[in-house]
């Protein structure tokens, strides 16, 4: 079945470490987006790659590193240097054309992340 | 970061009445307005994109409108089910959405 795949569903981190998630697709979308939800607020941006070998920051990216090699992937490294990192986290894709006004955006599952 | 409200946060509706809530997102520059609905332990899956002013869509028991002059959609739940219970997100923008918190509907059977 066509869809994306977050890995793992849960994750729990001592402080200090880096931890990597990560996000495959076979929908063979160009775009490819990380969100962090967190009790109470709207899903936030971190990154998001509308074509391999590239990426950009998007709202709370601070603490956060990602890399697109390949199409079908686009893991999310959460370092040491996020401060607050105990959140949910979303991965998406899409087509990327904004000529569409209203592509549609498919998410994974989720990950769960905890700092102990 | 562009501001994406709804509201109520949360209700309660008993099987079979009907119910409506509100996004609410900036009225300028509109490029196309997204409804989700995220069930527990589920990915959120898309309900509608709405990208004309007056535009209505209809899914089932589930429809919505836009009003992008004022800044506002409205979805509406009729005959609820207790399947329908779920949190409700509305997402603005183009490529790169800026999401509302959710309206988490509970329909008490």
């Amino acid at each position: 079945d066509g869809g994306i795949t977050q890995s793992p569903k849960y994750l729990f981190r001592k402080e200090g470490q880096n931890v990597t998630l990560s996000c495959e697709q076979n929908l063979n979308h160009d775009a490819m987006y990380w969100y962090r939800q967190d009790p109470g607020q709207g899903l936030r941006l971190i990154y998001y790659s509308q074509i391999v070998n590239d990426f950009q920051k998007g709202d709370i990216a601070e603490g956060y590193s990602v890399s697109r090699e390949k199409k079908e992937s686009f893991p999310l490294t959460v370092t040491s240097a996020q401060k607050n990192p105990t959140a949910f986290y979303l991965c998406a894709s899409s087509t990327p054309d904004r000529a569409l006004s209203g592509n549609t955006i498919y998410f994974g599952e989720g990950s769960w992340l905890t700092v102990v | 970061i562009l501001n994406v409200e709804q509201s109520p946060q949360s209700l309660h509706v008993q099987e079979g009445d009907s119910t409506n809530f509100t996004c609410s997102f900036p009225s300028s520059n509109f490029y196309a307005l997204h409804w989700y609905r995220w069930e527990t332990a589920k990915s959120p899956e898309a309900l509608f994109v709405m990208t004309l002013n007056g535009d209505e869509k209809k899914k089932g028991r589930i429809s919505a409108t836009l009003n992008t002059k004022e800044g506002y959609s409205y979805l509406y739940i009729k005959g609820s089910q207790p399947e329908d219970s779920a949190t409700y997100l509305c997402a603005f923008g183009d490529y790169k959405l800026s999401f509302g918190a959710g309206t988490t509907v509970t329909v008490r059977a």
